[in-house]
């Protein structure tokens, strides 16, 4: 297996600009999550699917925030409109265990201007 | 919500010498840890993982040990190598319907030759 696998891998945008991230999980793997990692704040969980049902998006910033899990194999994160502070690296994991064994994508490290 | 303290923030072996790095929870009903390692430029990748029902699990050169009553556990690492350089992140599950998974801050490890 591929693994989980996230594009782009580098995103560079403008201030105001719309952002979409890619995620394919791990095939057979029923949860899904997003994370954002900075120097500041750590790991931070945006919000998690199973089943492709989000279970917890408590940690989704605002309503510029939006993830959708339109099947099994896809998820896409988006921030509309973006702003400097978004800037992060965001990563996409999957399990096959809800909350254990989470296996992680290589990330999208985004910049906002 | 539960909150994990990883220390120390930076450690700094060399190459042969063991390595610990120490993490306290606060919700005495999680029950699951996990230890991640992070290298550069790459996703977290989990390293091993311990239950609330047992003290101690090993797999080659890595360890952890949990301490419930005292509410802390730690990851041990021996003989270290230049290829265990990484960020190592703790985590703990708590229980219950709204169950979560609470990383710590890391901990950047150097093993000098």
């Amino acid at each position: 297996d591929a693994g989980v696998i996230q594009s782009p891998r580098h995103e560079v945008t403008e201030m105001g600009q719309e952002v979409t991230l890619r995620c394919k999980p791990i095939s057979g793997h029923n949860s899904l999550f997003w994370y954002r990692q900075t120097m500041m704040r750590g790991l931070e969980l945006l919000i998690y699917f199973n089943n492709n049902v989000p279970i917890d998006d408590s940690g989704m910033p605002e309503d510029r925030f939006s993830a959708k899990m339109p099947n099994a194999s896809f998820s896409t994160l988006k921030i509309q409109p973006s702003e400097p502070r978004d800037s992060a690296v965001y990563f996409c994991a999957s399990s096959l265990d809800r909350l254990e064994k989470l296996f992680f994508g290589s990330g999208t490290q985004l910049s906002v201007l | 919500g539960e909150n994990v303290e990883q220390h120390p923030s930076t450690l700094s072996v060399q190459e042969g010498d063991s390595a610990v790095i120490k993490c306290t929870y606060s919700d005495s009903a999680s029950n699951y840890f996990p230890w991640y390692k992070q290298e550069l430029g790459k996703g977290p990748q989990l390293i091993i993982d311990i239950r609330s029902n047992v003290g101690e699990k090993k797999d080659q050169r890595i360890a952890v040990t949990l301490n419930k009553t005292a509410k802390h556990f730690s990851l041990h690492i021996t003989e270290t190598q230049p290829e265990d350089s990484a960020v190592y992140f703790c985590a703990a599950k708590t229980t219950g319907t709204a169950s979560k998974l609470t990383f710590g801050t890391g901990t950047r490890l150097q093993v000098t030759l």
